[in-house]
């Protein structure tokens, strides 16, 4: 099993859309989890983070953590086309981050 | 301020080379990070450096591949006697020594071995 888990897409959505992002995880130890933006050919863009279980809202981005069920959330309101890239969640633990697959997002117009 | 800068950007290598990958952290970061993306997966850790120490190498492969921070001078990934499987997207990161969780990453060197 993959200490982190998610799902490649790619999500299509149009401009405007809610979209929502999620990952699971194996690993309970884990404390810290992280959300990087890929633009193709470019390195990750670190969005947001968030410690332990919650919220947090940051713009039009939203990271949600339940640690009971290991499931990772990022939600993006008023979707527009710059955002169509590839969104990475990264659980970080000791020293390193964990990174999923990534979802690639296209919204088009 | 500038970010993390790696290079090249681009790096062909012939079976059997040798590849030398140059990252300079954003400034005042000591920390730095070496991730491998391979076409169709993730990013997968390799190492993690502090200057003149290598803390953690345990994504490394035990051969071919080593990785060092001089006190002075840009952190260094080398790949020895390089194989077609080495090809891949090499991304180096920082962060400053306090905040370890935000790390910034370059844009990263493309090995593509022929």
């Amino acid at each position: 099993q993959k200490e982190v888990e998610q799902d490649p897409g790619p999500l299509s959505v149009p401009e405007g859309a809610i979209v929502s992002l999620n990952c699971t995880y194996s690993n309970s130890a884990f404390q810290y989890f992280m959300w990087y933006r890929q633009y193709s050919r470019k390195g990750p863009e670190l969005l947001m983070y968030t410690y332990s279980s919650g919220n947090k809202e940051d713009g039009r981005f939203t990271a949600q953590v339940d640690k009971s069920s290991k499931y990772i959330s990022l939600f993006i309101r008023d979707s527009q086309p710059s955002d169509s890239a590839t969104y990475l969640c990264a659980p970080y633990h000791t020293d390193k981050l964990i990174f999923g697959t990534g979802t690639r997002l296209q919204v088009f117009p | 301020n500038a970010g993390v800068m790696q290079n090249p950007r681009h790096l062909v290598r012939r079976r059997g080379q040798e590849a030398r990958l140059r990252c300079s952290p954003v400034k005042g970061h000591s920390h730095v990070y070496w991730y491998r993306q391979l076409p169709e997966e993730g990013l997968k850790f390799m190492v993690y450096l502090q200057k003149e120490n290598i803390i953690d190498e345990s994504g490394m492969p035990k051969e071919r591949f080593s990785a060092e921070f001089p006190k002075e001078g840009p952190s260094i990934l080398r790949i020895q006697q390089v194989v077609r499987g080495d090809s891949a997207a090499y991304f180096c990161a920082s962060s400053p020594p306090v905040v370890n969780t935000e790390a910034f990453f370059g844009q990263g060197t493309r090995l593509t071995v022929v």
